[in-house]
């Protein structure tokens, strides 16, 4: 079975702060591991995915993550926090075929 | 084409009413997914259709009725819908086997029942 914990459901940055949103996982199989965004009365848009090419993974925006097996996180940071990146923002895994599952989301606020 | 395409974008409905929500992706992806989104919730999957055939179904009530007439479109029929069924409907597609399975999701139907 696999399950994503997101860690801190409200998380506020000063504008040009370091983001940094987390994400655990528990997966009986190599994962494949998500961030998805979603901005107000919108879909979520991908922003990237971990499929065992390599640990660091860029997306879009900036924003990257890092899968790190020893501690099972996927943590979501970007270098400076811009407005724009005020959104909700999901974790999600799965391990393949059509089951995707989603942590419980993030709010990101980021401060003037 | 990476769109997913939902019509329409909001919707009010009585709870006698019989309405459809419609959910279109010209990707070729062979799998679709409704979900049901609450206001600061993460999405809860209701169906998915592999290859055109209902795969999964989450014991969703059953005035919720999907239909995939084809592997482009998918739609979600609505009847006799009690108001904590509003909420935002989300389409997402996906393909399958390929090992990059990942989710593209429309922008959602507002959904308000009265």
């Amino acid at each position: 079975a696999q399950s994503v914990t997101q860690l801190g459901s409200h998380v506020s940055v000063s504008e040009g702060a370091l983001v940094l949103l987390r994400c655990n996982y528990s997966s009986s199989v190599p994962p494949y591991l998500f961030w998805y965004v979603q901005y107000p009365n919108q879909g979520l848009q991908l922003l990237l995915k971990y499929t065992s090419a390599a640990t660091l993974v860029k997306g879009i925006n900036g924003f990257e993550a890092e899968f790190k097996k020893s501690e099972t996180s996927f943590h979501l940071t970007k270098p400076s926090a811009h407005m724009s990146d005020a959104a909700e923002y999901f974790c999600a895994v799965t391990a393949g075929g059509n089951q995707f599952y989603f942590g419980t989301g993030t709010s990101l606020t980021v401060i003037p | 084409d990476t769109e997913v395409t939902q019509t329409p974008k909001h919707l009010v409905m009585g709870m006698t009413n019989k309405k459809s929500l419609k959910c279109e992706q010209h990707m070729g992806h062979r799998a679709m997914y409704w979900y049901k989104q609450k206001a600061k919730k993460p999405p809860e999957l209701m169906f998915v259709y592999s290859y055109e055939k209902l795969s999964i179904n989450e014991s969703v009530p059953s005035r919720f009725s999907p239909e995939c007439p084809n592997s482009s479109l998918l739609n979600l029929h609505l009847h006799a819908l009690q108001p904590e069924d509003s909420a935002l409907y989300l389409c997402a597609s996906s393909q399958v086997g390929t090992g990059d399975e990942k989710l593209f999701f429309g922008s959602g139907t507002q959904l308000s029942v009265l």
